[in-house]
């Protein structure tokens, strides 16, 4: 089990252009979510899909930013016309269908190491 | 509001010493709380995860502690060594909201030989 795969690992830009992060979710999950850490930041959330579907973007700024995941292949957030303030860390994250009744397993969360953006 | 309030933001400790790092929350109605480990440049490493029905939890010299009528908990830290040197954050989810978790902003700890 190879575990959330996250890549590139380290990407630049230039002001902009567009940066696409992509990540592929633990063998058997359906949930991705994808988290922005700003350096010396804590995690914020942006947006969580399963395949096919956005279930919450309440976390997605309104512009430039965009994320999917299909039905082949891995979940991608994209970023167009990047700007310097878009350099962050981008974490996707990866969970089993969720349980309900305030089961824990629900929660069960596995990040991927990240995608470092650096926009010059 | 759903919030998470860490503290503090940032400990540095000697190694072999003991550590004790706090998480208050205002998510409700609360569903369970996580501890992740986060290492400089890498993602988070779930260490526990609570209930409201579990008081305490260990993994390792790892122990979570959860006070859910004060809305609290802990993770403390026994016999510190350079390794745990890493961010700290307390993860919070609410009753059936699927998988939307509260993050808190995270401790730094840094331990010194």
């Amino acid at each position: 089990n190879a575990g959330v795969m996250q890549n590139p690992r380290h990407l630049v830009r230039r002001r902009g252009q567009e940066a696409r992060l992509r990540c592929s979710p633990m063998k058997g999950h359906s949930h991705v979510y994808w988290y922005r850490q700003l350096p010396e930041e804590g995690l914020k959330f942006m947006v969580y899909l399963q395949k096919e579907n956005i279930i919450d973007e309440s976390g997605m700024p309104k512009e430039r930013f965009s994320a999917e995941f299909p039905k082949e292949g891995p979940s991608i957030l994209r970023i167009q016309q990047v700007v310097r303030g878009d350099s962050a860390a981008y974490f996707c994250a990866s969970s089993p269908v969720t349980g309900t009744g305030g089961s824990a397993g629900a929660n069960v969360l596995t990040f991927g190491a990240g995608s470092r953006l650096t926009v010059l | 509001k759903n919030q998470v309030e860490q503290s503090p933001q940032s400990l540095i400790i000697l190694e072999g010493k003991n550590c004790t790092l706090q998480c208050n929350y205002t998510v409700s109605p609360f569903s369970n709380l996580r501890w992740y480990k986060q290492d400089t440049g890498r993602g988070p490493v779930s260490l526990t995860i609570m209930t409201f029905s579990e008081n305490t939890k260990s993994n390792g010299r790892y122990t979570a502690t959860l006070d859910a009528d004060t809305k609290q908990s802990s993770l403390h830290i026994t016999a510190s060594q350079l390794s745990d040197s890493a961010s700290y954050i307390c993860v919070v989810s609410a009753e059936n909201a699927g998988n939307m978790l509260t993050f808190g902003g995270g401790t730094r700890l840094m331990v010194k030989p």
